[in-house]
């Protein structure tokens, strides 16, 4: 099973934008749908986006279309996840996980996440 | 589709069972998973078509409903299964937790 790599935490100013990257270890993403789900600072879980690297199709949740990116790299094996017109809001702990399925599914495996820190 | 989790904190003594419970705003079938989350670290999941145990997951963990109502049961808590746990319906798009329940040591 693929284990996923995240990169290091972030501390952002508001307004500013902060991309993410999530890297396969032990495989590609070339048979997976790869899923971002951020948790903010005690609260739950929030599912942001998803890409089919093989295909580089991205959909978002409403919540976030038009600030969110996510891409794949061509050898997929890394997934990005690009956050624009940052607030104070987004301070949060950012995962990068397989979804099972194509279009839907549980999660599994996760990174083992990435804070941002967003502050003036 | 709005998943509700209760109760939102749980105590239970070491050895105790404990029942978990998410409830959803529609149907949605059996596509639903449940993870564990330890403080600083990633959720880990545990349970997934709403009752198949995931790799590695002790059998002291099932899952049981469908439809709108489901159900984790931990049989005999041990120390290492106080934690918060999440709720996942897959059955809808786009996916949605519930907001979890924090089992605590009584």
């Amino acid at each position: 099973q693929v284990q996923l790599v995240q990169s290091g935490a972030e501390v952002k100013k508001p307004g500013s934008s902060v991309k993410v990257s999530c890297k396969a270890s032990g495989g590609t993403f070339s048979n997976n749908t790869v899923s971002w789900v951020r948790q903010a600072p005690g609260q739950g879980l929030e599912w942001m986006g998803r890409i089919i690297p093989l295909l580089g199709l991205g959909n978002y949740a409403q919540k976030f279309q038009g600030r969110v990116t996510i891409t794949a790299d061509k050898s997929l094996s890394a997934v990005y996840m690009d956050l624009s017109g940052l607030r104070s809001e987004d301070t949060a702990v950012y995962y990068c996980t397989v979804m099972s399925m194509v279009v839907t599914g549980w999660f599994d495996p996760w990174g083992q996440g990435t804070l941002v820190t967003v502050s003036s | 589709i709005v998943m509700t989790q209760s109760p939102a904190t749980l105590s239970v003594s070491p050895g105790e069972r404990a029942t978990l419970s998410c409830r959803a705003s529609q149907s949605v079938s059996n596509n639903l998973a449940w993870y564990q989350q330890k403080v600083g670290q990633a959720p880990r999941l545990l349970i997934y078509g709403a009752s198949t145990r995931a790799t590695g997951i002790p059998a002291r963990f099932s899952g049981s409903g469908s439809g709108t109502e489901v159900t984790l049961t931990i049989s005999s808590l041990q120390s290492e299964d106080f934690a918060v746990y999440y709720c996942q319906q897959y059955n809808n798009w786009p996916p949605t937790f519930g907001q979890g329940t924090k089992v605590e040591i009584k």
